[in-house]
């Protein structure tokens, strides 16, 4: 296991449902994110979490709404998805210094596989 | 906004022997680079870090080396075998918290 858990593995829903996205990190970070990977694309960088604050939101439609309730968990709540938002869902965290940057690894979890019908 | 690229996109080669992996960056002002490794509907998993001030890492078989001045990065791989077959990803951060990924190179690596 890489230290970061993402649930659910693999997720179908209609345009209209609502659902959401779970991540936990056992690794003691204090930066979480969020990433879409989708076909013969590079890694899209959604939302950044640092201290549990957002500090980064990359032109993210409003239907992906993220909630990070603690320092450890990270959620990414969706609501009337459009097809062309099926992708896989990367979480992955970090530890940061105070200036919010990073000199060590980032960790993902597996992923949440998304199919919008 | 820093733009990653990686050559080639696809890599097939026979058990043993010794590859080099491409990724080349636009923005030279980066904070560091990683390497990683991505399994089929699996995440990431990270390889090596190369910081600004640094110019290669080593971990096993791996070689990483980094040249800012021209933008470029390499993964030395040597001795390849069937379980390296993957997706390598590299990517840059500029500021140290957003990270710019390429597009991957997949590799195959042949018993």
């Amino acid at each position: 296991e890489t230290g970061v858990t993402q649930t659910p593995r693999h997720l179908v829903m209609g345009m209209t449902n609502k659902k959401s996205l779970k991540c936990e990190q056992h690794l003691g970070h204090n930066a979480m994110y969020w990433y879409k990977q989708s076909a013969k694309k590079p890694l899209e960088l959604m939302f950044v979490y640092n201290f549990k604050e957002q500090t980064e939101n990359n032109s993210v439609p409003s239907r992906f709404s993220p909630e990070c309730p603690n320092s450890s968990h990270l959620f990414l709540h969706l609501h009337t998805l459009q097809p062309e938002d099926s992708a896989l869902y990367l979480c992955a965290s970090s530890q940061v210094d105070r200036g919010r940057r990073t000199n060590e690894k980032l960790f993902f979890g597996s992923g949440t596989q998304l199919s919008v019908l | 906004k820093q733009e990653v690229t990686q050559i080639p996109a696809a890599l097939s080669v026979p058990e043993g022997e010794n590859l080099v992996l491409n990724c080349s960056f636009t923005d030279s002002a980066i904070y560091n680079l990683q390497w990683f490794r991505q399994d089929p509907g699996k995440g990431l998993t990270s390889l090596l870090l190369i910081q600004s001030s640094q110019r290669e890492q080593t971990s096993g078989r791996l070689n990483a080396s980094l040249d800012k001045s021209s933008g470029r990065s390499t993964l030395y791989i040597a001795a390849s075998q069937p379980g390296d077959s993957a997706t390598y990803l590299c990517a840059t951060s500029n500021t140290g918290n957003q990270f710019y990924f390429g597009t991957g190179t997949s590799l195959t690596v042949i018993p």
